[in-house]
């Protein structure tokens, strides 16, 4: 049973414009939210997170919007750049749990 | 300041042999994770170790073992390999003050079971 998803296995988007990335979860023990970029023969990268008690948080280009009752969040990149082009995972975890669960990646493909 | 550093970065071994991969955390982190990351899969964690004793197991048999030394590096040991536990290792530290801080994580070691 998985319990974080990334339905979209790929995305494409031209270079300036808006990509969304969706993550949805079936644990309602998760309280925090992250996201991890990562690149071909490199570790994930930490992007943006956000708590449980916010629906958004934003961080330059990046902004994460967390729906609670639908257990899903997004993930907004605008603009989208070339260099944005990796593998990016959606992670949650539980309060006080040392354990981070990660949905399956999305691959964004940003095309100049 | 040193990141998260994994060794080997590759790995060939045949089923049933016995292999360990060793991870150094990030300057000033004492907690390490390790995860596995199967093709096309996102991180599956393995378990957790905090002064030098495992504190959280995810859903790995027991051929999976590990171990946290007094300078926070760790090893993770797994034993009579099968053809499925091809996959990346990824190795992340963490403090285990600040649980909701980000993950740091390692280049990873990728394990080819033949």
């Amino acid at each position: 049973d998985q319990q974080v998803k990334q339905n979209s296995p790929s995305l494409s988007v031209q270079e300036g414009r808006i990509s969304i990335l969706n993550c949805d979860y079936t644990n309602s023990m998760f309280d925090y939210f992250l996201w991890y970029k990562k690149y071909p023969a490199e570790g994930p990268t930490f992007l943006i997170s956000i708590s449980s008690i916010k629906d958004k948080n934003e961080d330059g280009r990046f902004t994460v919007f967390l729906n609670k009752s639908a257990k899903h969040l997004s993930l907004h990149i605008v603009p989208s750049q070339p260099g944005d082009s990796a593998v990016y995972f959606c992670a949650a975890r539980g309060a006080n749990a040392g354990k981070s669960t990660f949905g399956d990646g999305t691959t964004l493909t940003v095309k100049p | 300041d040193a990141g998260v550093t994994q060794s080997p970065t590759h790995l060939i071994k045949t089923r049933g042999q016995q292999v360990t991969l060793r991870c150094s955390p990030k300057s000033g982190h004492d907690t390490v994770s390790w995860y596995q990351q199967a093709l096309g899969q996102g991180p599956q964690f393995i378990f957790q170790y905090y002064e030098e004793e495992e504190r959280q197991r995810g859903n790995f048999p027991d051929r999976f073992s590990g171990h946290q030394f007094p300078n926070y590096s760790s090893e993770l040991n797994v034993n009579a390999l099968l053809l499925g536990d091809s996959a990346l290792y990824l190795c992340a530290s963490s403090l285990q003050t600040a649980p909701n801080e980000k993950l740091f994580f390692g280049s990873g070691t990728q394990l080819s079971v033949l």
